[in-house]
């Protein structure tokens, strides 16, 4: 077990549908990462907040949003899914702002299927 | 732009054979470089960093990698492999200029056949 927790571990909807993927980051981190892993485009940073706040925007689409809360969890929500949202959804966690120094604590990750 | 390159996308190996799995990225004034380790089903483990100083760097299960600033290389080996280190390894790069996200290479699945 490595600290971070991902709810659902596995997700099949429909395309045109909503979901939410929850992130809990290891106790006293602060930075909450997402990461979308697919066969075509590999792993791809998405969002990172820290404290609540967005620090820094990657490849993520309009359709996807996500936030930080005040105790710490993240959500990340697809809208309009289409197939090719179907990847696994990573979460990570760090203890710090910016810096990387001790790398990430990775979550076991969300199977999307949308079909 | 910033990239991080895995040579291999796939390397067989049979046990107790050494193995280089090999990963370049595009340079930059100052990065921080790691290789994680995905099994089956499960999330990414770090292996090792390098942060600064000593050029080889050692870490769990075995592993070493090799920074190489001229050759803009990160290459990770292990002398001796186990059946058990069948995974997908991906090399990421922290760029000074964006401290914070990490950029994965392709990854690369390596399979120790007995």
């Amino acid at each position: 077990d490595s600290g971070v927790t991902q709810t659902p571990k596995h997700l099949i909807t429909a395309t045109g549908q909503r979901v939410t993927l929850r992130c809990s980051p290891r106790s006293g981190d602060l930075s909450v990462y997402w990461y979308q892993q697919s066969l075509d485009q590999g792993l791809q940073f998405l969002i990172h907040y820290y404290n609540g706040e967005e620090r820094a925007k990657g490849n993520i689409l309009e359709r996807f949003s996500a936030q930080q809360f005040p105790d710490l969890h993240s959500e990340l929500n697809l809208s309009s899914l289409e197939l090719g949202d179907s990847a696994l959804y990573f979460c990570a966690s760090s203890a710090h702002r910016d810096k990387t120094n001790y790398g990430y604590t990775f979550g076991s990750g969300t199977r999307l299927t949308v079909v | 732009a910033q990239s991080v390159t895995q040579l291999d996308s796939q390397v067989p190996v049979f046990e107790e054979a050494p193995v280089e799995l090999r990963c370049n990225y595009s340079s930059s004034v100052s990065v921080y470089l790691f290789w994680y380790v995905q099994y089956p089903n499960q999330g990414l483990q770090l292996l090792l960093k390098y942060l600064s100083g000593s050029t080889l760097v050692k870490g769990i299960n075995g592993f070493e990698a090799e920074f190489n600033k001229s050759q803009t290389s990160f290459h990770l080996r292990k002398p001796s492999v186990h059946i058990s280190d069948t995974a997908e390894y991906f090399c990421a790069v922290s760029y000074g200029t964006s401290y914070g996200k990490l950029t994965f290479g392709q990854g690369t699945i390596l399979t120790v056949h007995p």
